[in-house]
């Protein structure tokens, strides 16, 4: 099983801010990777397919990179609707898998 | 637009079973591949179950192997999780998603999600 970690847990930043977020998986999953956000009480929503790729209405403050192992999301500047969990996730082998969330929360 | 709809959650005791279903709409559900996700309260994500755009193909999570299984009725546009032999670690929201590619075996991403259904087990 491929093993997703997310760093950090929680992330403390003020509206305008960049975010960094990492996911490091513990063998490749080559760019077979994605990441969602999630808000409180709702479903996650896809942001980042294909490592890079911006799901559909996605805004361009989000960008996704890496490959291999080591993987970013970032915010270009944070806007309040952005303050959520992020959930790194593979679909390189079986079992598909997530990682256990970065909190972005309001400094 | 893409609706996903989940239903059949509820409280059952350990050992029992409950199913679950996930009526679609604003789609050509026969042309995707679908999931069920689910997260435990305050918890992350796990993946549970993947089938086929044309069911051929099915997945599970080690953790719920054996004892849950997913299938489809494309003549009703639903998807579902027969769910057998229920623990108290199976406690959770329950999610379907829609597979992001269309006519591909996938998996890829889950690209439109519902908004869940609770299940608890619990005596």
């Amino acid at each position: 099983e491929t093993v997703l970690t997310q760093s950090p847990a929680t992330l403390s930043l003020s509206p305008g801010e960049r975010a960094t977020l990492s996911c490091r998986a513990s063998q490749s999953v080559s760019t077979y990777f994605a990441w969602y956000q999630q808000k409180s009480g709702q479903p996650p929503r896809l942001l980042i397919y294909d490592v890079s790729h911006r799901a559909t209405g996605v805004p361009a403050r989000f960008s996704g990179s890496g490959s291999g192992t080591d993987f970013t999301l970032t915010i270009s500047s944070l806007e309040p609707e952005d303050f959520a969990v992020y959930y790194c996730q593979q679909r390189d082998n079986w079992p598909l898998t997530f990682g256990g969330g970065t909190k972005v929360e309001i400094k | 637009q893409v609706q996903l709809v989940e239903s059949g959650g509820g409280v059952v005791q350990p050992g029992g079973s409950l199913r679950l279903s996930c009526a679609t709409s604003g789609f050509i559900f026969s042309t995707y591949g679908m999931y069920w996700v689910r997260q435990a309260p305050g918890k992350g994500l796990e993946w549970v179950a993947f089938i086929w755009y044309d069911g051929t193909n099915k997945y599970y999570a080690d953790s719920i192997k054996g004892r849950f299984a997913i299938s489809r009725d494309d003549s009703k546009n639903t998807l579902y999780l027969q769910m057998d032999s229920l623990r108290g670690e199976d406690t959770a929201v329950y999610y379907c998603a829609r597979d992001q590619r269309m006519s591909l075996p996938g998996p890829y991403y889950f690209d439109y999600w519902g908004q869940g259904t609770l299940v608890t087990v619990s005596s």
